[in-house]
């Protein structure tokens, strides 16, 4: 069974440039989260998915990050417009049931100049 | 509040010896769970396991073992006879029960030489 994938595995932008990271969770598993962890700080959470719907995005920084999973399959996370201080590591899970095990990606390591 | 605290930041030991990874937790609930994930130098954080609060019996899988001590507020993690391969960033967490977000401590960077 495929885990949890994420794309790309790095990106460096310039501040003020758009970036999209996707999110493919282990197939059968309705719940997605978001989670990042900026230099020097702990993982904190982003948000959660139940299929296509928000069911937390209580750690959404700010307006310039939108998350979406259209059809509750696959999910993407923009930044717009990035800040220096977004760059980190951004890290997607799925469980099963929302009380569920989550389970990691390899992460998206993003860096803004 | 709920906090996970990882108090050592860095452990570096030589291989074979046994190794204890401290984790204290905060929180208010009467119901939550306790996580260890494995960061390896690859970047994927990696599910070693799961404890609810009303379980207070040690685990032992193989070389791991957890000890969680409701008394104490902690859940410590030992490798027994480590190896080279054990060396990663190991992070403890916390999830409530009434909600589904993970709260992390900072990780301790396990360094095994051989």
């Amino acid at each position: 069974e495929a885990g949890v994938t994420q794309f790309p595995s790095h990106s460096v932008i310039e501040k003020g440039q758009t970036v999209t990271l996707r999110c493919d969770p282990i197939s059968g598993h309705d719940n997605l989260y978001w989670y990042r962890r900026v230099m020097g700080k702990e993982i904190k959470f982003l948000l959660h998915f139940v299929k296509e719907s928000k069911q937390d995005e209580s750690g959404m920084p700010n307006n310039r990050f939108l998350a979406e999973r259209t059809g509750g399959t696959y999910s993407t996370l923009k930044v717009q417009p990035a800040e220096l201080e977004d760059s980190g590591v951004y890290f997607c899970a799925s469980s099963q049931v929302e009380q569920g095990t989550q389970y990691f990606g390899p992460g998206t390591r993003l860096t803004v100049l | 509040a709920q906090k996970v605290t990882q108090a050592q930041t860095e452990i570096s030991v030589v291989e074979k010896e046994d190794v204890t990874l401290d984790c204290v937790y905060e929180t208010r609930d009467t119901t939550y769970y306790l996580f260890w994930y494995k960061q390896p130098p690859s970047g994927e954080l990696v599910f070693l396991i799961r404890r609810n609060s009303f379980d207070e019996q040690n685990e032992i899988s193989g070389r791991y073992s957890w000890n969680f001590q409701k008394s104490t507020s902690s859940f410590n993690f030992t490798i027994t006879a480590s190896q080279v391969v054990d060396s990663a960033v190991y992070f403890c967490a916390l999830r409530w029960d009434s909600n589904y977000q993970l709260i992390w401590g900072a990780g301790t960077k396990l360094i095994i030489k051989p």
